[in-house]
């Protein structure tokens, strides 16, 4: 029971462009989501992050959506550079069940100069 | 300023084997988690502890064992290793649960043969 899912595998964009990352959940109680971004040979790194009561969270290039309706919430990286080529998870947590994350499966993306 | 440090960074392991994989941080975070990647797959939580002497089950606890005896050190044990048990396996500490966003140690890959 995959409580998380992110169903875009990999995603190709060319340097400049706007990167689209999606990420679907099932659990109606989570009331935190964030987003993570990871390197190869290293730990995932907190990107940016948004609470159950926004619908919009900006940070420089990085915005995260939240369609709470849909169950839905997405990550925009506008410009896209070839330094955001990295695995992208999504993650939700529930407050009263300790705040432990809950991570989808991963979208890796390249950014092509 | 080394945040979460996790050894070693590789390890092969045969069949039946046991070990421990250490995990240190120095931020005095109360929330420690170990967290598995398998091949293309999000990361599944292991244990977590919300400070020492407080460990507890995540989604997949089976062939581990955790213990929490200072702040800053959250060892895994595994007894019996299996080929089931190769992955990567990542550390994470917190000061107050997801809220504040998890920050990860390097990781350990694993390889049971």
């Amino acid at each position: 029971d995959q409580q998380v899912k992110q169903n875009s595998p990999s995603l190709s964009v060319q340097e400049g462009r706007i990167s689209i990352l999606n990420c679907d959940y099932t659990n109606s109680m989570f009331d935190y989501f964030l987003w993570y971004k990871k390197y190869p040979a290293e730990g995932p790194t907190f990107l940016i992050s948004i609470s159950s009561i926004k619908d919009k969270n900006e940070d420089g290039r990085f915005t995260v959506f939240l369609n709470k309706s849909a169950k839905h919430l997405s990550l925009h990286i506008v410009p896209s550079q070839p330094g955001d080529s990295a695995v992208y998870f999504c993650a939700a947590s529930e407050k009263a069940a300790g705040n432990k994350l809950t991570f989808g499966g991963g979208t890796r993306v390249l950014v092509k100069p | 300023n080394a945040g979460v440090t996790q050894t070693p960074k590789f390890r092969i392991l045969k069949i039946g084997q046991s070990m421990t994989l250490q995990c240190a941080q120095d931020m005095n975070h109360n929330y420690m988690y170990w967290y598995r990647q398998d091949p293309g797959m999000g990361l599944k939580l292991i244990y977590y502890s919300v400070g020492a002497g407080i460990t507890d089950k995540g989604e997949v606890p089976n062939g581990y064992n955790v213990s929490r005896s200072t702040t800053e050190d959250f060892p895994l044990r595994l007894e019996l290793a299996a080929p089931s048990q190769t992955s990567v396996y990542f550390c994470a500490s917190s000061p107050q649960g997801s809220l504040y966003g998890y920050t990860f140690g390097s990781g350990t890959r694993l390889t049971v043969v």
